[in-house]
């Protein structure tokens, strides 16, 4: 099956750093979800992004399909920030989002 | 406002007891999904569904059971068979069909088996 890779799994900075997060996987994919994962549990939906570029705020994803990774930047930091990150794909011709094994992202103050 | 409602949060039940994870979602989505996720892990698929009364099983569905006899439930149902109940549930929903849609989670239930 897929292969979904994250890395690091595991990420401390301190509060206004800026963070990149990778996500590699072996097949070519129709969709491809970010997640953050707060302390309570919540999985927040942060980009759905088979392709391309996409800002939010601080928050800003690029997935380049044909070579098979995306990353996740986070700029100026906030304690708030902390928590687990998820990268989600769908292969083609799957009907299953295969989950990677996420990043712990820690920020200190 | 519309959303995935999971219920209860929290659960704690003996071994060998049955125990029912409610999930309801108010956003007209067709597809459901039953995820586990164990400590330190990432999320595994037991269950999912595309329209009433079809559902599928995901990559870890021994000892677990659902039903969608409407739209909007897509409950979960622990059984004894399970060996490791002990986890964090989430459920999920989706508009278009299963994983093809931007995927929309619940807050989750922690069920401890004791």
């Amino acid at each position: 099956g897929i292969q979904v890779e994250q890395s690091p799994p595991d990420l401390i900075l301190q509060e206004g750093a800026n963070s990149t997060l990778r996500c590699n996987f072996s097949d070519s994919v129709n969709n491809l979800q970010w997640f953050h994962q707060n302390p309570w549990g919540q999985l927040i939906n942060l980009f759905y992004i088979p392709s391309g570029t996409k800002q939010n705020g601080r928050l800003s994803a690029t997935t380049v399909a044909t070579e098979r990774y995306s990353l996740l930047y986070i700029s100026s930091s906030q304690t708030t920030d902390s928590g687990v990150y998820f990268c989600a794909v769908l292969i083609q011709g799957a009907q299953k989002l295969v989950f990677g094994q996420g990043t712990r992202l820690t920020i200190n103050p | 406002d519309g959303g995935i409602t999971q219920s209860p949060k929290y659960l704690f039940r003996k071994e060998g007891q049955n125990v029912t994870l409610s999930c309801e979602q108010n956003l007209n989505h067709d597809a459901m999904y039953w995820y586990r996720q164990d400590p330190g892990q990432g999320l595994r698929l037991i269950y999912y569904s595309q329209i009433v009364n079809d559902f599928q099983k995901g990559d870890i569905a021994e000892g677990y059971s659902v039903s969608r006899e409407k739209k909007e439930s897509f409950p979960l149902t622990v059984t004894s068979a399970q060996k490791n109940p002990t986890a964090f549930y989430l459920c999920a929903s989706s508009r278009q069909g299963p994983g093809a849609g931007e995927l929309f989670f619940g807050e989750g239930s922690r069920l401890t088996v004791l």
